[in-house]
């Protein structure tokens, strides 16, 4: 069974841009979680869906958001892109809100 | 909302020594992971364990609900065993399946 997939892997961007993340959950998995890590403010949640819906957003500026559609498939979105977005974005998969979330390899976003 | 507490920040072993791992939260949680963090930036699960006592290998956890602490223990360390280990809880029935995590103890184990 494939594990939870994000791309792209590595990312540089310019300040003031925007960036698009994906993330593909575990087959039959339906709930897709979102984290930021900084090395100054850890580990730090961004939103979660179930069933294309948000169901909780984490303390970050409207710039940051996302979606997920019918298949589980998820993206989020950052606009205008600062030096302080620059983390690694991990994605979290689960079967239902309340089971065991398991982790993809993350999207490792500069920005410049 | 919950915070999360992990001890030690750092740990230096040798090879084959045994160690624990203790997360403490500022409130109950029923929503409870252990993960082991990989050089390339991955989150490896270890247990899912909201609550009593799991085992896989070398490694085994306990959870106090009522107390709200976990604890992580790594027996006969190997080096492949360094790292940063993170446990992570939540709340579902207010927060969904939300982790707060905890700043991570960075483990190095010497040949």
């Amino acid at each position: 069974k494939a594990g939870v997939t994000q791309t792209p892997r590595y990312l540089i961007k310019t300040r003031g841009q925007q960036v698009t993340l994906s993330c593909s959950p575990i087959s039959g998995h339906r709930s897709v979680s979102w984290y930021q890590q900084t090395p100054g403010q850890g580990l730090q949640f961004l939103f979660e869906y179930f069933s294309e819906t948000q169901r909780n957003k984490g303390n970050f500026p409207g710039r940051f958001s996302g979606r997920q559609f019918s298949n589980s498939r998820s993206e989020m979105n950052v606009s205008t892109l600062e030096l302080g977005d620059s983390a690694l974005y991990l994605c979290a998969s689960s079967q239902e809100i309340h089971t065991e979330a398991f982790f993809g390899q993350g999207t490792r976003l500069t920005v410049v | 909302g919950i915070q999360v507490e992990q001890s030690p920040p750092d740990l230096i072993l040798q090879e084959g020594a045994n160690s624990t791992l203790r997360c403490n939260f500022s409130d109950s949680v029923n929503n409870l992971q252990w993960f082991h963090q990989n050089p390339w930036g991955q989150l490896i699960n270890l247990f899912y364990i909201p609550s009593g006592t799991k085992q896989n290998g070398r490694l085994s956890a306990t959870t106090v609900a009522t107390e709200r602490y976990s604890l992580l223990y790594i027996s006969s360390s190997q080096t492949t065993d360094s790292g940063v280990y993170f446990c992570a809880g939540g709340n579902l029935y207010n927060q969904g399946g939300k982790l707060i995590f905890g700043q991570g103890t960075e483990l190095s184990v010497k040949p």
